[in-house]
């Protein structure tokens, strides 16, 4: 597609419950992100997919988050056992090759969460 | 631990002015900086960058500052337009052991209004 695609937009959820959430690159893209944005705080860098190597996990903020890339393409963030403080907008980006420079980073749209 | 930081959480500055957003950050190893723009319900997009060998890229309207012995960046937009009224967030990328990789670290985000 065009561009970064991500789903739901809008996601609200009982507290317990778990949610996945859907990240579609820029077909070509190696690289893909996963921020999130509470409120009031900036992006905060969550897990990175490059090509075939392992994920950069370390921003993952606990064991109840994981995420997989298959084939090289499609993401899904996984939340389980969700709790308030999980609620944020979470966004995806992915770029051509790891390069670490932002301009070449396409953010999606976002998801918001919200549990309740 | 906020390792970059935009300390104004908003300014409000007339058409035709110059708006100037400011950002600190703490950590020595950060040598690639960027601004991106976020408008409600899209992901953000980036604006300009900068590279520590320099103090200062100008991109048209925009302009980024770098001092590194304060490691302090500002983003300066003359003349301000009401177009420009979004979300400015501030970012840096650390040469991480010479990988080539593009995991960036975020300010928390001004919220600029240019009235008309």
């Amino acid at each position: 597609g065009a561009g970064v695609s991500q789903s739901p937009s809008n996601k609200v959820t009982e507290k317990g419950k778990d949610v996945e959430l859907r990240c579609d690159p820029i077909s070509g893209h190696t690289a893909l992100y996963w921020y999130r944005q509470s409120l009031g705080q900036g992006l905060e860098f969550l897990i990175y997919f490059q090509g075939n190597s392992a994920p950069d996990k370390s921003g993952l903020p606990s064991d109840r988050f994981s995420a997989e890339r298959t084939g090289g393409s499609v993401s899904t963030l996984t939340i389980q056992r969700t709790q308030q403080e999980d609620s944020a907008v979470y966004l995806c980006a992915s770029s051509q090759g790891g390069g670490r420079f932002g301009y070449g980073y396409t953010f999606g749209s976002g998801t918001r969460l919200t549990v309740v | 631990d906020q390792q970059v930081k935009q300390n104004s959480p908003s300014l409000s500055v007339q058409e035709g002015r110059i708006s100037i957003l400011n950002c600190d950050y703490t950590n020595s190893m950060f040598d690639y900086f960027l601004w991106y723009k976020k408008y409600p319900a899209e992901g953000p997009t980036f604006l300009i960058s900068i590279s520590s060998i320099k103090d200062k890229n100008e991109d048209g309207r925009f302009t980024v500052f770098l001092n590194k012995s304060a490691k302090h960046l500002s983003l300066h937009i003359v003349p301000s337009q009401p177009g420009d009224s979004a979300v400015y967030f501030c970012a840096a990328s650390a040469n991480a052991g010479g990988t080539s990789y593009g995991k960036l670290t975020f300010g928390q985000g001004t919220i600029l209004t240019v009235h008309p």
